[in-house]
C-alpha cells in the first residue's frame, strides 16, 4: 500500500513552459486535492475532485488545470509556466469529504521552480 | 481577514516543557478544527482534531477549543526534540475548502 504517489519530486522548468504532475492513490478514496505550499506560508487548495469525472476550482486555480479520468490519477497540468508558481505541491485523498474525518493523507510533494 | 490565523513563532521549548500553540479563527461557524504537523522537508500529517467547545486530549497533545473567543490551542506535554516540527492549524472555510494558517514553528531544545 503505497498511499499517495506524487511524481516527479523535483522539477526545474523554463518560463512558458509546461508540464504536468502526477499523483496517484491507492486507498480507494474520492477526494482527491492539489495544494501548493509557498516559503513559510500555509497551504492553499489550487483544485479538488469528489471522483472521477468531477473536478472544482479552489482558492488559487489559475495557470492549472486538472483531470480525473479515473479514482486513482489526479494530474495536475500548469500552463505556460510563470516564476510565480515556483513552490511546492502537495497531492492529497481522503475517503469522504475531509469535514467529517479531518483526515487528509498527503503525497511527499513535488518542488518545482520555474526559472 | 485570513480565515485561520497563526503566530508564525518561532516558538522555543525546553525539553521536558509545555508547549502551547495557538490559532484563531474568523467564522464563527465553524465547526471542527485541525492540527496538523509538517516536518522540514516533509507532507503535513494529522495529529489532532477537535469538534466541540473544551479540551481532547490524545497522549501528550491536548487540543482545546473556545468558540466564544474563536481560538484553538494545542498543547503539548513533556515536549521531545521529536516534537520539532511546524504545526499548521485548519478549519473549514467554505463547502469543499480547508483553509491553512501559515503554521507556527516549534523547536524543542534538548
Amino acid at each position: 500500500n503505497a498511499g499517495v504517489t506524487q511524481t516527479p519530486k523535483f522539477r526545474i522548468l523554463k518560463i512558458g513552459q509546461s508540464m504536468t504532475l502526477q499523483c496517484a492513490q491507492d486507498m480507494n478514496h474520492n477526494y482527491m486535492y492539489w495544494y501548493r505550499q509557498d516559503p513559510g506560508m500555509g497551504l492553499k487548495l489550487i483544485y479538488y475532485s469528489v471522483g472521477a469525472g468531477i473536478t472544482d476550482k479552489g482558492e488559487v486555480p489559475n495557470g492549472y488545470n486538472v483531470s480525473r479520468s479515473t479514482t486513482e490519477d489526479f494530474p495536475l497540468r500548469l500552463e505556460l509556466a510563470a516564476p510565480s508558481q515556483t513552490s511546492v505541491y502537495f497531492c492529497a485523498s481522503s475517503y469522504v469529504e475531509w469535514a467529517h474525518t479531518g483526515e487528509l493523507f498527503f503525497g511527499e510533494g513535488s518542488r518545482l521552480t520555474v526559472l | 481577514q485570513k480565515e485561520v490565523e497563526q503566530n508564525s513563532g518561532p516558538l522555543s521549548v525546553p525539553e521536558g516543557a509545555i508547549a502551547s500553540l495557538n490559532c484563531t479563527y474568523s467564522d464563527r461557524g465553524s465547526q471542527s478544527f485541525f492540527w496538523y504537523r509538517q516536518y522540514s522537508g516533509k507532507s503535513p500529517e494529522l495529529i489532532m482534531f477537535i469538534y466541540s467547545n473544551g479540551d481532547k486530549e490524545d497522549g501528550r497533545f491536548t487540543a482545546q477549543l473556545n468558540k466564544a473567543s474563536q481560538y484553538v490551542s494545542l498543547l503539548i506535554r513533556d515536549s521531545q526534540p521529536s516534537d520539532s516540527a511546524t504545526y499548521l492549524c485548519a478549519a473549514p472555510t467554505g463547502a469543499n475548502n480547508l483553509f491553512f494558517g501559515t503554521g507556527t514553528r516549534l523547536t524543542v531544545i534538548p
